[in-house]
């Protein structure tokens, strides 16, 4: 069965740091781009970072780029994402996929 | 980076046909964009139904269909059921820039 599971969300202060793990398993996970979206309380999705096979190449949404990092460990099956410098607007449930798959998502709630 | 546009809601009877669109304020979408489509309902994780413009999985009901049509992508509903209603995001890619999800549109069954 192909399955997608985030970790690593949480309560976290603004200005803060928070980091993402999303385990792969029941597919080559070493053969595809992964992507990690979010979504804000009440709103659409949103596009976030990916990242390339075999992490080569990495894109980010203008909004995280210097704040966020995409990675991967192809070895472990594993998706990251650093977020760092943290605010309020960064609160959502954050997803990883294969944009085949999705994991069920992680909640990041940037809070005082 | 792009804004992709998408209609607010729609609404289809039971067994009846709707096409929703994905536009890009760059120009045409194209095969080159890529297009997906998700389905959301509440509470729930997006699910792919349309990868690659037209292209479906295997557990993408087959009354679903893409294209694209007058220069944007579409997303088809033939024969709409009740368990249909939901939130549609399609998702367009800007080679060397990222990607970007469209607005959404709600679709209602009544």
């Amino acid at each position: 069965e192909v399955q997608l599971v985030e970790s690593g969300g949480g309560l976290v202060q603004p200005g803060g740091s928070l980091r993402l793990s999303c385990a792969a398993s029941g597919f080559t996970f070493s053969n595809y781009w992964m992507t990690w979206v979010r979504q804000a309380p009440g709103k659409g999705l949103e596009w976030v970072a990916n990242i390339m096979p075999d992490g080569s190449a990495k894109y980010y949404v203008d909004s995280v780029k210097g704040r966020f990092t995409i990675s991967r460990d192809n070895a472990r099956n594993s998706l990251y994402l650093q977020m760092n410098s943290l605010s309020a607007e960064d609160t959502a449930v954050y997803y990883c996929a294969n944009k085949d798959v999705w994991g069920q998502g992680t909640l990041v709630t940037v809070s005082s | 980076q792009a804004v992709v546009t998408q209609e607010p809601s729609l609404t289809v009877s039971p067994g009846g046909t709707v096409t929703l669109t994905c536009g890009s304020s760059t120009g045409a979408v194209t095969s080159g964009h890529y297009p997906y489509w998700f389905q959301q309902k509440p509470g729930q994780a997006p699910r792919t139904l349309i990868y690659l413009t037209s292209n479906k999985h295997s557990w993408t009901p087959a009354r679903f269909s893409g294209s694209l049509l007058g220069g944007k992508a579409a997303l088809t509903l033939s024969g709409a059921q009740p368990e249909d209603e939901a939130e549609y995001y399609c998702l367009l890619s800007y080679s060397g820039v990222g990607e970007v999800f469209g607005t959404g549109t709600k679709v209602t069954v009544l």
